[in-house]
Protein backbone atom coordinates (compact mmCIF):
# COMPACT_ATOMS: atom_id res chain seq x y z
CA UNK A 1 0.00 0.00 0.00
CA UNK A 2 1.44 3.18 -0.96
CA UNK A 3 1.64 5.61 1.87
CA UNK A 4 1.37 9.00 0.48
CA UNK A 5 -0.01 9.56 -2.76
CA UNK A 6 -0.48 11.63 -5.86
CA UNK A 7 -2.50 12.42 -8.73
CA UNK A 8 -2.00 12.82 -11.43
CA UNK A 9 1.67 12.17 -11.58
CA UNK A 10 2.56 14.38 -14.66
CA UNK A 11 0.33 17.40 -15.31
CA UNK A 12 1.20 19.26 -18.72
CA UNK A 13 -1.39 22.81 -19.27
CA UNK A 14 -1.21 26.08 -20.72
CA UNK A 15 -1.04 29.00 -19.22
CA UNK A 16 -4.17 30.49 -17.99
CA UNK A 17 -5.83 26.84 -17.09
CA UNK A 18 -6.89 26.28 -13.80
CA UNK A 19 -5.93 22.40 -12.33
CA UNK A 20 -5.85 20.90 -9.35
CA UNK A 21 -3.75 18.14 -7.61
CA UNK A 22 -4.32 15.73 -5.40
CA UNK A 23 -3.06 13.87 -2.21
CA UNK A 24 -3.97 11.15 0.11
CA UNK A 25 -2.06 9.35 3.50
CA UNK A 26 -3.15 6.28 4.38
CA UNK A 27 -0.73 6.05 7.78
CA UNK A 28 -3.43 8.03 9.67
CA UNK A 29 -1.31 11.26 9.94
CA UNK A 30 -2.52 14.64 11.63
CA UNK A 31 -0.22 16.73 9.59
CA UNK A 32 0.21 17.28 5.64
CA UNK A 33 2.26 19.74 3.81
CA UNK A 34 2.62 21.17 -0.10
CA UNK A 35 6.38 21.31 -1.14
CA UNK A 36 7.19 22.94 -4.74
CA UNK A 37 10.81 22.00 -5.98
CA UNK A 38 12.15 24.05 -8.74
CA UNK A 39 14.16 23.11 -11.56
CA UNK A 40 16.99 23.21 -9.46
CA UNK A 41 15.57 20.69 -6.93
CA UNK A 42 15.07 23.42 -4.66
CA UNK A 43 12.48 22.06 -2.08
CA UNK A 44 10.22 24.77 -0.18
CA UNK A 45 7.29 24.58 1.80
CA UNK A 46 4.33 26.11 0.68
CA UNK A 47 1.44 24.71 3.05
CA UNK A 48 0.49 23.01 5.78
CA UNK A 49 -2.63 21.77 7.42
CA UNK A 50 -2.70 20.14 10.62
CA UNK A 51 -6.37 18.41 11.43
CA UNK A 52 -7.73 20.30 8.19
CA UNK A 53 -7.02 23.88 9.61
CA UNK A 54 -4.28 25.84 7.47
CA UNK A 55 -1.40 26.72 10.03
CA UNK A 56 1.81 27.18 7.47
CA UNK A 57 1.10 30.06 4.36
CA UNK A 58 4.51 30.46 2.91
CA UNK A 59 4.43 33.42 0.76
CA UNK A 60 2.81 31.94 -1.93
CA UNK A 61 0.39 34.01 -4.72
CA UNK A 62 -3.02 33.94 -3.76
CA UNK A 63 -3.76 32.17 -7.60
CA UNK A 64 -2.67 28.66 -5.40
CA UNK A 65 -5.60 27.35 -2.54
CA UNK A 66 -4.94 24.43 -1.13
CA UNK A 67 -7.99 22.56 0.46
CA UNK A 68 -8.58 19.37 3.24
CA UNK A 69 -11.69 18.04 3.31
CA UNK A 70 -10.32 15.87 5.64
CA UNK A 71 -6.74 14.62 7.42
CA UNK A 72 -5.93 12.46 4.82
CA UNK A 73 -6.83 14.69 2.22
CA UNK A 74 -5.07 17.89 1.44
CA UNK A 75 -5.28 18.90 -2.33
CA UNK A 76 -4.12 21.88 -3.99
CA UNK A 77 -5.77 24.53 -6.96
CA UNK A 78 -3.87 26.70 -8.84
CA UNK A 79 -5.44 29.04 -11.12
CA UNK A 80 -4.38 30.97 -14.18
CA UNK A 81 -1.46 29.21 -14.46
CA UNK A 82 2.14 31.07 -15.42
CA UNK A 83 5.31 29.15 -16.99
CA UNK A 84 6.74 29.67 -13.47
CA UNK A 85 4.52 27.60 -12.16
CA UNK A 86 6.48 24.40 -14.00
CA UNK A 87 8.01 22.71 -11.15
CA UNK A 88 7.23 18.95 -9.13
CA UNK A 89 4.31 19.68 -5.90
CA UNK A 90 5.62 17.11 -3.45
CA UNK A 91 2.69 16.24 -0.75
CA UNK A 92 3.95 15.06 2.53
CA UNK A 93 2.57 14.11 5.83
CA UNK A 94 3.59 13.72 9.02
CA UNK A 95 2.39 13.02 13.39
CA UNK A 96 3.26 14.72 16.48
CA UNK A 97 5.29 17.40 17.98
CA UNK A 98 8.85 16.30 17.96
CA UNK A 99 8.10 13.67 15.02
CA UNK A 100 6.46 16.54 12.88
CA UNK A 101 10.10 16.65 11.10
CA UNK A 102 9.57 13.22 10.17
CA UNK A 103 7.44 13.45 7.17
CA UNK A 104 6.58 11.03 4.40
CA UNK A 105 6.83 12.51 0.76
CA UNK A 106 4.64 11.13 -1.95
CA UNK A 107 6.00 10.44 -5.69
CA UNK A 108 5.48 13.98 -7.06
CA UNK A 109 3.59 16.05 -9.19
CA UNK A 110 5.79 17.19 -12.24
CA UNK A 111 3.17 20.31 -13.91
CA UNK A 112 4.48 22.02 -16.76
CA UNK A 113 3.04 24.68 -17.81
CA UNK A 114 3.08 26.00 -21.85
CA UNK B 1 17.83 33.81 9.14
CA UNK B 2 17.79 30.14 9.23
CA UNK B 3 19.42 28.18 6.15
CA UNK B 4 21.11 25.01 5.14
CA UNK B 5 24.07 25.24 3.38
CA UNK B 6 25.11 22.48 0.93
CA UNK B 7 28.52 23.57 -0.60
CA UNK B 8 28.85 20.43 -2.90
CA UNK B 9 26.24 20.32 -5.54
CA UNK B 10 27.25 17.58 -7.47
CA UNK B 11 29.58 14.17 -6.20
CA UNK B 12 31.18 11.56 -8.06
CA UNK B 13 32.19 8.29 -6.30
CA UNK B 14 33.45 4.57 -7.16
CA UNK B 15 31.63 2.11 -6.03
CA UNK B 16 32.73 0.80 -3.08
CA UNK B 17 34.83 4.38 -2.06
CA UNK B 18 34.19 5.87 1.39
CA UNK B 19 31.29 8.98 0.56
CA UNK B 20 31.22 12.70 3.02
CA UNK B 21 28.27 15.07 2.16
CA UNK B 22 28.54 18.43 3.91
CA UNK B 23 26.05 20.38 5.04
CA UNK B 24 26.24 23.59 7.16
CA UNK B 25 23.16 25.21 9.11
CA UNK B 26 22.13 28.51 10.38
CA UNK B 27 19.92 28.68 13.09
CA UNK B 28 20.29 30.21 16.48
CA UNK B 29 18.83 27.80 18.87
CA UNK B 30 19.56 24.04 19.01
CA UNK B 31 19.11 22.53 15.86
CA UNK B 32 16.91 19.31 14.92
CA UNK B 33 19.02 18.01 11.79
CA UNK B 34 17.92 15.62 9.40
CA UNK B 35 18.98 14.01 6.48
CA UNK B 36 16.82 12.78 3.04
CA UNK B 37 17.15 10.62 0.22
CA UNK B 38 15.70 11.42 -3.36
CA UNK B 39 15.95 8.77 -5.76
CA UNK B 40 15.23 9.47 -9.34
CA UNK B 41 11.39 9.94 -10.05
CA UNK B 42 10.52 9.53 -6.25
CA UNK B 43 9.65 11.66 -3.29
CA UNK B 44 12.22 11.93 -0.61
CA UNK B 45 12.54 9.41 2.04
CA UNK B 46 14.00 10.00 5.52
CA UNK B 47 17.90 8.71 6.25
CA UNK B 48 18.94 10.07 9.98
CA UNK B 49 17.58 12.67 12.18
CA UNK B 50 19.54 14.48 15.11
CA UNK B 51 17.24 16.17 18.12
CA UNK B 52 19.92 15.40 21.26
CA UNK B 53 22.29 13.22 22.87
CA UNK B 54 25.22 10.92 20.71
CA UNK B 55 26.45 13.43 17.91
CA UNK B 56 27.17 10.86 16.09
CA UNK B 57 23.58 9.16 14.78
CA UNK B 58 23.13 6.27 12.50
CA UNK B 59 20.72 5.91 9.95
CA UNK B 60 19.30 3.53 7.11
CA UNK B 61 21.06 1.82 4.37
CA UNK B 62 24.46 1.82 6.30
CA UNK B 63 24.27 5.71 6.66
CA UNK B 64 25.48 7.97 9.61
CA UNK B 65 26.16 11.52 10.88
CA UNK B 66 27.76 14.09 13.06
CA UNK B 67 26.53 16.55 14.59
CA UNK B 68 29.52 19.50 15.44
CA UNK B 69 28.21 22.32 17.23
CA UNK B 70 31.51 24.25 17.02
CA UNK B 71 31.21 23.95 13.35
CA UNK B 72 27.46 24.28 12.37
CA UNK B 73 27.69 20.96 10.51
CA UNK B 74 26.25 17.54 10.32
CA UNK B 75 27.97 15.98 7.37
CA UNK B 76 26.66 12.64 6.13
CA UNK B 77 29.36 9.57 5.79
CA UNK B 78 29.17 6.18 4.24
CA UNK B 79 31.85 3.56 4.37
CA UNK B 80 31.21 1.69 1.14
CA UNK B 81 29.01 3.43 -1.09
CA UNK B 82 26.61 0.76 -3.32
CA UNK B 83 25.71 1.85 -6.62
CA UNK B 84 21.95 1.83 -5.68
CA UNK B 85 23.05 4.98 -3.51
CA UNK B 86 23.02 7.26 -6.63
CA UNK B 87 20.13 9.88 -5.66
CA UNK B 88 20.03 13.57 -4.45
CA UNK B 89 20.61 14.51 -0.75
CA UNK B 90 19.09 17.08 0.97
CA UNK B 91 19.81 17.95 4.62
CA UNK B 92 17.49 19.86 6.49
CA UNK B 93 17.11 21.99 9.47
CA UNK B 94 13.60 21.41 11.50
CA UNK B 95 12.55 25.01 12.43
CA UNK B 96 10.26 25.68 16.06
CA UNK B 97 8.39 28.17 17.52
CA UNK B 98 4.90 28.50 16.38
CA UNK B 99 4.55 26.33 13.81
CA UNK B 100 7.20 23.65 13.17
CA UNK B 101 9.07 22.98 9.63
CA UNK B 102 11.71 21.62 7.94
CA UNK B 103 14.40 24.15 5.80
CA UNK B 104 16.26 22.19 3.10
CA UNK B 105 19.83 22.19 1.16
CA UNK B 106 19.80 22.80 -2.40
CA UNK B 107 20.75 19.44 -2.53
CA UNK B 108 23.55 16.68 -2.88
CA UNK B 109 23.82 15.18 -6.56
CA UNK B 110 25.54 11.77 -5.96
CA UNK B 111 26.70 9.61 -8.82
CA UNK B 112 28.35 6.51 -8.36
CA UNK B 113 31.14 4.71 -11.28
CA UNK B 114 30.95 0.96 -10.99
Amino acid sequence: DTAVSQTPKYLVTQMGNDKSIKCEQNLGHDTMYWYKQDSKKFLKIMFSYNNKELIINETVPNRFSPKSPDKAHLNLHINSLELGDSAVYFCASSQGQRTVYEQYFGPGTRLTVT
Amino acid sequence: AQSVTQPDIHITVSEGASLELRCNYSYGATPYLFWYVQSPGQGLQLLLKYFSGDTLVQGIKGFEAEFKRSQSSFNLRKPSVHWSDAAEYFCAVGISGGYNKLIFGAGTRLAVHP
